[in-house]
């Protein structure tokens, strides 16, 4: 069964401190790809970063930095020093090798930064 | 950029009409996609398509239905409208040509409430 677990339902942070947030995914699949998503109170799902299976690499962008471990099933992604503007609920999903690009989505984090 | 537009942002229906919800993207994508969104459950695939005039179910297909007569062009449908179909609708598109990490777009949403 594929099926990708976000447990923090909502996390409630200080603006400047340091937040992850934690995905961990389930597939038998040995090639699979990761995304995660940011929906502001707008709506619109923002499309933030992918990984294929065969990459562990961490990766930084700006604020953002993702950390995918295979021995643990995880990708997790972490926010530096946040802001107001972070606040968001955030999806990770899982896409695994069949066909149609299908995403498997976890039930997503509530953030919220205060000043 | 990839945009993809949700024909009504907000949407109040009564148990037992028809509902169309539209959805169009400008990328010649070839796949589309609808969700429910629900607090607590994310994002739930309704329906799929991955070409013209081509439909697959998703997780949750039951009450609705879908048309893709366009490849720009793919709608939902609910059949006869009932007050647990009351919820968010988000759109999606992504390109199968170009492999299959390709993200997927969203639009705005629907929100949609049946009373």
């Amino acid at each position: 069964a594929q099926k990708v677990t976000q447990a923090q339902t909502e996390i409630s942070v200080v603006e400047k401190e340091d937040v992850t947030l934690d995905c961990v995914y389930e597939t038998r699949d040995t090639t699979y790809y990761l995304f995660w998503y940011k929906q502001p109170p707008s709506g619109e799902l923002v499309f933030l970063i992918r990984r294929n299976s065969f990459d562990e690499q961490n990766e930084i962008s700006g604020r953002y930095s993702w950390n995918f471990q295979k021995s643990t099933s995880s990708f997790n992604f972490t926010i530096t020093a946040s802001q107001v503007v972070d606040s968001a609920v955030y999806f990770c999903a899982l896409r695994c090798g069949g066909g149609y690009n299908k995403l498997i989505f976890g039930a997503g984090t509530r953030l919220a930064v205060h000043p | 950029d990839v945009k993809v537009t949700q024909s009504s942002r907000y949407l109040v229906k009564r148990t037992g009409e028809k509902v169309f919800l539209e959805c169009v993207q400008d990328m010649d994508h070839e796949n589309m996609f609808w969700y429910r969104q629900d607090p607590g459950l994310g994002l739930r695939l309704i329906y799929f398509s991955y070409d013209v005039k081509m439909k697959e179910k998703g997780d949750i297909p039951e009450g609705y239905s879908v048309s893709r007569e366009k490849k720009e062009r793919f709608s939902l449908i609910l059949e006869s409208a009932s007050t647990n179909q009351t919820s968010m609708y988000l759109c999606a598109s992504s390109s199968k040509r170009q492999g299959r990490n390709q993200p997927q777009h969203f639009g705005d949403g629907t929100r949609l409430s049946i009373l």
